[in-house]
């Protein structure tokens, strides 16, 4: 059973760009959602996708938004990139929302870096 | 709000010893689950153990076990037998759970770094 799959694994963008990111979770899960590690901010939660509804959204600025398609394939967009977007973007899939022991599966992750 | 905190950054530990990590949390909600999740150098989160705030028994999956004191608000991993490959970041996780659930969203503690000695 194939795990959760983001791509791309690396990418470096200078200040000003654009990136998007993509996840695909494990076939038959639903919900995906979006955290950034940074050393300094630890994990933080961005955002939550449910059968291609935002369900939860966390203190992020509009510069990061996301979006889900059909097959429950998610892409995350920053905008405008920062120095402090330089971070590794987690995405994390599971079969339903919020219920008991619902447990997420997490990708290897991509890690940005903004010059 | 939530909060989950983990005071030890570092620890180092002797091959096939155990280990416990600390974990505090800060919650008003009435129902919660807290997980575990591991962290090797190549970035992905594995889930390692789960107990949900109202299960009587403290949860266990093979070598992990959680120590949960729901009056202390603590939920300590102890993992028994350390291997080498158990070196990595071990991070405390709390999610609201119904009535107040609030999707899958899940905060983070500020994680555990493990050295494993050999």
């Amino acid at each position: 059973k194939a795990g959760v799959t983001q791509t791309p694994r690396y990418l470096i963008k200078t200040r000003g760009q654009q990136v998007t990111l993509s996840c695909s979770p494990i076939s038959g899960h639903r919900s995906v959602s979006w955290y950034q590690q940074t050393p300094g901010q630890g994990l933080q939660f961005l955002f939550e996708y449910f059968s291609e509804t935002q369900r939860n959204k966390g203190n992020f600025p509009g510069r990061f938004s996301g979006r889900q398609f059909s097959n429950s394939r998610s892409e995350m967009n920053v905008s405008t990139l920062e120095l402090g977007d330089s971070a590794l973007y987690l995405c994390a899939s599971s079969l339903s929302q919020g219920s008991g022991a619902n447990v997420l599966t997490f990708g290897a992750g991509s890690r940005l870096t903004v010059l | 709000a939530q909060k989950i905190t983990q005071t030890q950054p570092g620890m180092f530990v002797q091959e096939k010893e155990a280990v416990t990590l600390d974990c505090t949390y800060d919650t008003s909600d009435p129902s919660y689950g807290l997980f575990w999740y591991k962290q090797p150098s190549s970035g992905e989160m594995i889930f390692l153990i789960y107990q949900g705030s109202y299960d009587q028994q403290n949860a266990t999956e093979g070598r992990y076990s959680l120590n949960f004191q729901k009056a202390r608000k603590s939920a300590n991993l102890v993992i028994s037998a350390s291997q080498l490959g158990d070196s990595a970041m071990y991070f405390c996780a709390m999610r609201k759970l119904p009535p107040k659930a609030a999707g899958n969203k899940l905060t983070f503690g500020g994680g555990t770094r493990v050295l494993v000695k050999p």
